[in-house]
């Protein structure tokens, strides 16, 4: 079974710094995802990550894919009260067919 | 609109009931996935469909719960004379293939609560 651990589990901050969180596995993905959810809803597809060392940019939001493709990390900048929610990485096996999502980051900003 | 719809939202069951959820996904997608999601948890996969064939079970806790999607198209969950345990909220999602470049859309859930 691949594993994926989201680091920290729960995050609360002031309207306006900065946040990174981390998406680790001890297995290769052939792609990454990163999910948002909110309260009462489905999760959101916010980006996806293919190739190893892949950086790539949604507004505040940069999203890269390690090297060896085990882990991943999302950057938010200046955040704000709407980016509160549930983040949650996702990755594919190699077949393509499945994902396996990590227990999530639960991001609060305070204003 | 054109999102995946799941029905009931809420369902309150007593232990040892009989309950069945319902997804109807984006119309056209061949592929259909439920997931379990515990409160607090990422979502857990459960099973997936390629049009009426159900190609993988191999997340479903036990031989009480049982999917299908006869026509290729809506999916019912079952579970069989519910657990506590069994609590949690009930995730449909679809897609318009297979692989990594075919999104999967997701529906609100269903929060089953067992008493």
């Amino acid at each position: 079974t691949q594993l994926l651990e989201q680091s920290p589990q729960f995050l609360s901050i002031q309207e306006g710094e900065n946040l990174t969180v981390y998406c680790n596995s001890s297995s290769v993905f052939s792609s990454l995802q990163w999910y948002r959810q909110e309260p009462g809803e489905g999760p959101v597809l916010l980006v996806t990550v293919v190739t190893g060392g892949e950086v790539k940019k949604l507004k505040r939001l940069t999203f890269q894919f390690g090297d060896a493709r085990k882990d991943s990390s999302l950057h938010i900048t200046a955040a704000q009260p709407g980016d509160t929610g549930l983040y949650l990485c996702a990755g594919h096996n190699n077949a393509g067919n499945m994902l396996t999502f990590g227990g999530g980051t639960r991001l609060m900003v305070k204003p | 609109g054109a999102g995946v719809s799941q029905s009931p939202r809420y369902k309150v069951a007593k232990r040892g009931q009989d309950v069945a959820l319902r997804c109807d996904p984006i119309s056209g997608h061949v592929s259909l996935f439920w997931y379990q999601q515990a409160l607090g948890q990422g979502p857990e996969f459960l099973t997936y469909f390629q049009n009426e064939a159900q190609l993988d079970k191999s997340g479903l806790p036990s031989d009480r719960f049982f999917a299908e999607r006869p026509e290729g198209s809506v999916s019912t969950l079952k579970i069989q004379r519910t657990q506590q345990e069994d609590s949690a909220v009930y995730l449909c999602a679809s897609s318009s293939g297979q692989g990594i470049y075919s999104p999967l859309h997701f529906g609100n859930g269903t929060r089953l609560t067992v008493t």
